[in-house]
């Protein structure tokens, strides 16, 4: 089985920073995932990350260590709008068609 | 790019009716689509993955017979919920990946069986 752990939930002030830690424990990885989804809306593509280190893509930022199992995503400069869960996923291998093992989502909320 | 449709973006229907959902690659040709269910604040749980021209495999506990899925091309599959009972309401959502392993999602369809 895949096993994918974040927090279920975490509250943040508009403008600061909020970080989501994800731990996974899988039978294959070839890369990690973070999307964004929005109540009643499907998932969003925020970031990839295969190789161990740091992706920055604006306000948005993921952390890969392969060794430890361990993602995370960085909020910078919170607005309103980030209010939404955010799903880590791994990416299982080619011989599995890529398939994605979701973890169970971090609903982020974002309050004035 | 990678724009993935589904239709319809929501339905609902009697117990006892099947109701066909379809995904549709727009701007790039699927090599792979996968087809999930979202129950409320629940992540999403992959049902089955479809390659172009095969069977679809599905994951483990989800009755193939009860949902049907056809990949007849690379921009089209089709998922069948057949015999549909309240249990099955739930928001479906469809992906698609190209070569590469980046999933682009659908926008879902929500089913309410009543």
């Amino acid at each position: 089985g895949q096993n994918i752990d974040q927090p279920t939930e975490m509250t943040a002030t508009e403008g600061a920073i909020v970080q989501i830690n994800c731990t996974y424990q899988t039978s294959g990885f070839n890369g990690l995932f973070w999307y964004q989804q929005h109540a009643g809306e499907a998932p969003t593509f925020l970031s990839y990350n295969v190789l161990d280190g740091l992706e920055e893509k604006g306000r948005f930022s993921s952390f890969l260590s392969r060794s430890k199992g361990y993602s995370y995503l960085l909020l910078k400069e919170l607005q309103m709008k980030d209010s939404a869960s955010y799903l880590c996923a791994v990416s299982l291998p080619r011989s599995n068609d890529y398939k994605l093992s979701f973890g169970a989502g971090t609903t982020v909320t974002v309050r004035a | 790019g990678a724009v993935v449709s589904q239709h319809p973006s929501w339905v609902i229907c009697k117990s006892g009716t099947s109701v066909k959902i379809e995904c549709r690659s727009l701007d790039f040709q699927a090599t792979t689509m996968f087809w999930y269910r979202q129950f409320p604040k629940q992540s999403l749980m992959l049902m089955a993955t479809s390659n172009e021209g095969s069977k679809a495999t599905y994951e483990q506990g989800v009755e193939k017979d009860k949902f049907l899925i056809n990949h007849a091309s690379l921009t089209l599959s089709t998922l069948t919920v057949t015999s549909a009972h309240p249990e099955d309401s739930s928001f479906y959502i469809c992906s698609a990946r190209e070569a590469g392993e980046t999933q682009y999602f659908g926008p879902g369809t929500r089913l309410l069986v009543l």
